[in-house]
């Protein structure tokens, strides 16, 4: 029931990019996107809603596709301050009731 | 504005001991979620509130775990009697509306629970 994210884990030098990937087996009215750096809270990226939009904050984007219920975060031009766990957020319809769920995480980091 | 309040942010008991913890939300959040987050894994979502109304608690072990949310604002997490796979992190979130209006949820900081 936990969406899959991948790859699990990544390295990448600095300006480099980097795609996660985020996949449901429900169907999702959104998903949403958070960065969790070690010992602190997850900050709040972005949302995706229905009707496969892609948005973009800087170097930082993402796409939603409704019908294969995955959603993807693209990272380009990395920099130091991308490392973190990466962590997609779902809202799925279970038997009426809205769930909000997160992913398997994947961890990122940034070396210069 | 004021972010997510919780307290206290570290905890360490011996197991079959009690806990509780706490969490004010942002002014006006009606949607409340209690998370663990154990060490290397993401965010398990405990249960939600809508107002001071559980809309989802089907993975509360509720054995030992019991929460509230009285009028609706604050909420306390309460686990009785703690085990030693209980140690994680309880991260309390909010979010504007209910889920399905795709709000964001913003977290607290979170408490760390060692139990021994």
């Amino acid at each position: 029931q936990q969406p899959v994210q991948s790859p699990q884990a990544v390295i990448l030098r600095e300006g480099e990019d980097a795609v996660i990937n985020c996949s449901s087996s429900k169907a999702l009215y959104s998903v949403h996107w958070y960065r969790q750096k070690h010992g602190e809270a997850p900050v709040f990226l972005m949302i995706l809603l229905k009707g496969g939009e892609q948005k973009g904050h800087e170097k930082i984007s993402a796409s939603f596709n409704e019908k294969k219920q995955q959603s993807s975060l693209y990272l380009t031009a990395s920099q130091l301050s991308y490392s973190g766990t990466y962590f997609c957020g779902t809202e799925a319809d279970s038997s009426g009731t809205y769930k909000y769920i997160f992913g398997t995480g994947t961890r990122l980091k940034v070396l210069a | 504005e004021a972010g997510v309040a919780q307290s206290p942010r570290y905890k360490i008991i011996e197991k079959r001991q009690s806990v509780a913890f706490w969490c004010n939300p942002i002014s006006g959040h009606a949607t409340l979620y209690w998370y663990q987050q154990i060490l290397g894994q993401g965010p398990k979502l405990l249960i939600q509130f809508q107002n001071n109304g559980v809309v989802d608690d089907s993975q509360l072990p509720k054995d030992r775990f019991s929460a509230e949310r009285l009028k609706g604002v604050d909420s306390t997490l309460k686990i009785q009697p703690a085990k030693l796979e209980d140690s994680a992190v309880y991260l309390c979130a909010s979010s504007s509306t209910f889920a399905i209006q795709g709000l964001p949820a913003f977290f607290g900081q979170g408490t760390r629970l060692t139990v021994v």
